[in-house]
């Protein structure tokens, strides 16, 4: 059963602490990217990667920061520089750029 | 930088209607368009992708026109139900591994 996943669903972070977000695909797929969701705000892009041990910067890069040591895993380390971590997360892949499989989220709350 | 504009606004329509969504660019054509369908809580999932040559495409219930004049591409769905509802996004890419660029998304209510 192919498909992209992302763990944990829910994640609370103190201020000042690192969190890693975790996403997994098995679809073979080059590409992956992650994006932020706000309330009435669009996706956007915080890095993606095309192929392994590559990965580029997106629109909102700072204070995050990402791996893909492997071509099935990109996980995404929200740091204490991200002024204002609190969102949605959401983690796609794809074969090229035509079309994105998402995973369920991961819904990041700051206490 | 690339510019998407879809309607900010909630679209009610009742069920048995056609909905028709909109998606406004500036700048740079697109080689392709897609649109995706968002559930509350949930990731977003592919529905249609149309390129820029193509003036329309169509699965099932779904129509989506592309008018890179207009820079506009216009989604519909016919016979809607009240299952349809939920925030549609549009997403606009050059092709290749540059990266896509998502609207806003509009927000679809069928009202029974």
């Amino acid at each position: 059963d192919g498909g992209i996943t992302q763990s944990p669903k829910y994640l609370f972070r103190k201020e000042g602490q690192n969190v890693t977000l975790s996403c997994e695909q098995n679809l073979n797929h080059d590409a992956m990217y992650w994006y932020r969701q706000d309330p009435g705000q669009g996706l956007r892009l915080i890095y993606y990667s095309q192929i392994v041990n590559d990965f580029q910067k997106g629109d909102i890069a700072e204070g995050y920061s990402v791996s893909r040591e492997k071509k099935e895993s990109f996980p995404l380390t929200v740091t204490s520089a991200q002024k204002n971590p609190t969102a949605f997360y959401l983690c796609a892949s794809s074969i090229r750029t035509d079309e994105q499989y998402f995973g369920p989220g991961t819904r990041l709350t700051v206490l | 930088s690339q510019k998407i504009e879809q309607n900010s606004e909630a679209l009610n329509i009742q069920e048995g209607k056609t909905a028709t969504l909109t998606c406004n660019y500036t700048n740079y054509s697109p080689a392709y368009l897609q649109w995706y369908r968002q559930d509350p809580g949930r990731g977003p999932v592919f529905l249609l992708l149309i390129r820029e040559n193509e003036k329309e495409k169509r699965k099932e219930r779904l129509k989506v026109t592309f008018d890179t004049t207009l820079k506009q591409s216009l989604f519909h769905i016919t016979a809607s139900q009240p299952a349809d509802s939920a925030t549609y996004l549009c997403a606009l890419d050059r092709g290749g591994y540059q990266k896509v660029t998502f609207g806003t998304g509009t927000k679809l209510q069928v009202i029974p």
